[in-house]
């Protein structure tokens, strides 16, 4: 069974950082793209970045571009986010989401996280 | 810009159907999406991939009261027999050469 959780999740101050975690199991993970997804409560999802398989490929939503990194430890099964700079509207509850397909290319995501709430507030 | 547009409501009646519509800006007519669940309180769920010829792959342990069509830009997801657990959001996602898009989404109220 294909499980995400993740962790990290916070109250943070504005202008600090915070670091999320999402750990993945019951599929090869090192074979899969993996993505993260914000969502503010009561509203639509957003997509942040995502991450290939070996790190070959990065991508960056325009909204945290250069103020968020993506990676991930595929000796550990885990994928990371790391948010600096944060500001108010980065509050939401952000998704941990497996890609369909192998390579260095996104096809859609076939599994989520339950999701782990980031508040930016001073 | 590749957009996705869904209407952000339907309704119909426990154990009726509902086609869901999920609509590609132009010049993006062939793009394959994804569908997704997110009932109340909960994580999404991934139903589908809908390709432009109407093919579609379920997810693990999706119900076949669950289907999926394509017509030119547009995208459907049917919900037959309906039942009251299906009263979710859906959305449409799409992809391409370094990004991921959704739609905003379309609250089902199942009466």
């Amino acid at each position: 069974e294909v499980q995400l959780v993740e962790s990290g999740g916070g109250l943070v101050q504005p202008g600090r950082s915070l670091r999320l975690s999402c750990a993945a199991s019951g599929f090869t993970f090192d074979d899969y793209a993996m993505h993260w997804v914000r969502q503010v409560p009561g509203k639509g999802l957003e997509w942040v970045s995502g991450i290939s398989w070996n790190s070959g490929r990065i991508d960056y939503a325009d909204s945290v571009k250069g103020r968020f990194t993506i990676s991930r430890d595929n000796a550990k099964n885990s994928l990371y986010l790391q948010m600096n700079s944060l500001r108010d509207e980065d509050t939401a509850l952000y998704y941990c989401a497996k890609d369909r397909g192998e390579g260095n290319s996104w096809y859609g995501f076939d599994y989520w996280g339950q999701g782990t709430l980031v508040t930016v507030s001073s | 810009q590749l957009v996705l547009t869904q209407s952000p409501s339907a309704s119909a009646s426990l154990g009726a159907s509902v086609k869901l519509t999920c609509t590609l800006s132009s010049g993006h007519s062939s793009y394959a999406i994804a569908w997704h669940q997110q009932q109340p309180q909960k994580g999404p769920r991934y139903l589908m991939k809908l390709n432009s010829d109407g093919s579609h792959y379920k997810g693990d342990g999706i119900p076949d009261r669950f289907s999926g069509s394509s017509s030119g830009a547009e995208r459907y997801l049917t919900i037959s027999s309906l039942q009251s657990e299906d009263e979710a959001d859906y959305y449409c996602q799409t992809w391409g050469a370094g990004y991921v898009v959704f739609g905003g989404g379309t609250k089902l109220t199942v009466l």
